[in-house]
């Protein structure tokens, strides 16, 4: 069975602080997507990695994916309110799409 | 161009009876995929559907079924309702790109309450 554990599972940290979210799985993925997501919506897209060892930007947001293609963590930078919810990291293999459990992020202004 | 729209977007059901969900995928994705998400934890993979047939399924029991219409629609049915069913209930429609990677959207899903 493919898991996808993500680390911590709840966070809560000071507006202009940096923080690590983690994803880790003793599978290889095809593909590694992050999500975040807000009560009482979908999740929305926030990237998706591809090639092991791959870094990718957003803004204040820095993915990166494990050079096997088993793990992957997002950075954020100066953190702000606007950030608060649910990051999701989510692994492709084969036909389906496996969710970790999800890191909880609150930032107190 | 509109998004994943889902309906309803909450429901309230009763141990034993039957529910049907409802997707539309954004305009021109051919594949669907159903999620049921408990609360606290990430969703959970039930069904992927392209072109109207069953391209992947999870670890769910028979009581869930799903299908795809002629324009790419698609309904979640789940039978004999438990406690356990209570979730949010997400579809995403996804898109083959470069490569044959696929980039799923989700709709905002429906939040099924079984008493």
């Amino acid at each position: 069975t493919q898991l996808l554990e993500q680390s911590p599972q709840f966070l809560s940290i000071q507006e202009g602080e940096n923080l690590t979210v983690y994803c880790n799985s003793s599978s290889v993925f095809s593909s590694l997507q992050w999500y975040r997501q807000e009560p009482g919506e979908g999740p929305v897209l926030l990237v998706t990695v591809v090639t092991g060892g791959e870094v990718k930007k957003l803004k204040r947001l820095t993915f990166q994916f494990g050079d096997a293609r088993k793990d992957s963590s997002l950075h954020i930078t100066a953190a702000q309110p606007g950030d608060t919810g649910l990051y999701l990291c989510a692994g492709s293999s084969a036909s389906k799409i496996i969710f970790g459990s999800g890191t909880r992020l609150s930032i107190r202004p | 161009d509109a998004g994943v729209t889902q309906s309803p977007t909450h429901l309230i059901k009763t141990r034993g009876q039957h529910v049907t969900l409802r997707c539309s995928p954004i305009s021109g994705h051919k594949s669907v995929s159903w999620y049921q998400q408990v609360l606290g934890q990430g969703p959970q993979f039930i069904f992927q559907y392209y072109e109207k047939e069953e391209r992947g399924r999870g670890n769910f029991p028979d009581r869930f079924s799903a299908r795809q219409f002629p324009n790419y629609s698609s309904e979640l049915n789940v039978n004999a309702l438990l406690l356990g069913d209570s979730a949010l209930y997400l579809c995403a429609s996804s898109s083959i790109g470069q490569g044959g990677r696929e980039t799923q959207y989700f709709g905002p899903g429906t939040r099924l309450l079984v008493l």
